[in-house]
């Protein structure tokens, strides 16, 4: 069955990196686009990022874009999210889903989540 | 930007209550439109895409319907494991956006 399993949250504080990582199995990885989504402590979700099934087309919340980076791959069935200059309102639990599609449509499977705390 | 507006952003209803969340589109969408559901403490689970597809091993009392601006989510026949909160989101274009959610308690 379809799994993902996300890693590399935890407390890293305001300016720094960190980078997730989302390891997939039980699907044709190279066939669907990736997503990270992520949700602040009791609020809503949040799309952040949207890598295509190849790589070549990526996408992000405009939050984030210049600070975060999506990459994937597909011979180690592992999608990335390289972030930097961290802020507190990226405070959240962030998932890894995969899309319906190859590129961008709706996420029919979402990761458990991993916790980012950026906190001084 | 397109923003999503869901409605009700809360509602109360019994066991076997035939219940309808909306979500509207400030411009239009196609269908491209998905229903999630959150339980507390879980991990968001696809219900409806394509406004009325229903999302793998989805029950069938579950239901999307329209297109354009204007979408409903209903629920027919509430089960005690439907009670969570439910998300619109479009991906019509980029950023993706998920509507505020609409939390369904129990009465």
């Amino acid at each position: 069955q379809v799994q993902l399993v996300e890693s590399g949250g935890g407390v890293v504080q305001p300016e720094m990196s960190l980078r997730l990582s989302c390891a997939a199995s039980g699907f044709t990885f190279s066939n669907y686009g990736m997503h990270w989504v992520r949700q602040a402590p009791d609020k809503g979700l949040e799309w952040v990022a949207v890598i295509s099934y190849d790589g070549d087309k990526k996408f992000y919340e405009d939050s984030v874009k210049g600070r975060f980076i999506l990459s994937r791959d597909n011979s180690k069935n592992m999608v990335y999210l390289q972030m930097n200059s961290l802020r507190a309102e990226d405070t959240a639990v962030y998932y890894c889903g995969k899309d319906v599609r190859t590129e961008a449509a709706a996420i029919e499977k979402w990761g458990q989540g991993t916790l980012v705390t950026v906190s001084s | 930007a397109i923003h999503l507006t869901q409605s009700p952003s809360s509602l109360s209803a019994s066991v076997g209550d035939r219940v309808t969340i909306t979500c509207r589109a400030s411009q239009g969408i196609a269908n491209a439109l998905a229903w999630y559901q959150q339980r507390p403490g879980k991990v968001p689970k696809l219900l409806i895409y394509d406004a009325s597809r229903l999302g793998s091993g989805v029950p069938s009392r579950f239901s999307g319907s329209g297109s354009g601006t204007e979408f409903t989510l209903t629920i027919s026949g509430l089960q005690p494991e439907d009670f969570a909160t439910y998300y619109c989101e479009k991906y019509y274009g980029f950023p993706l956006i998920f509507g505020g959610g609409t939390k369904v308690e129990i009465k």
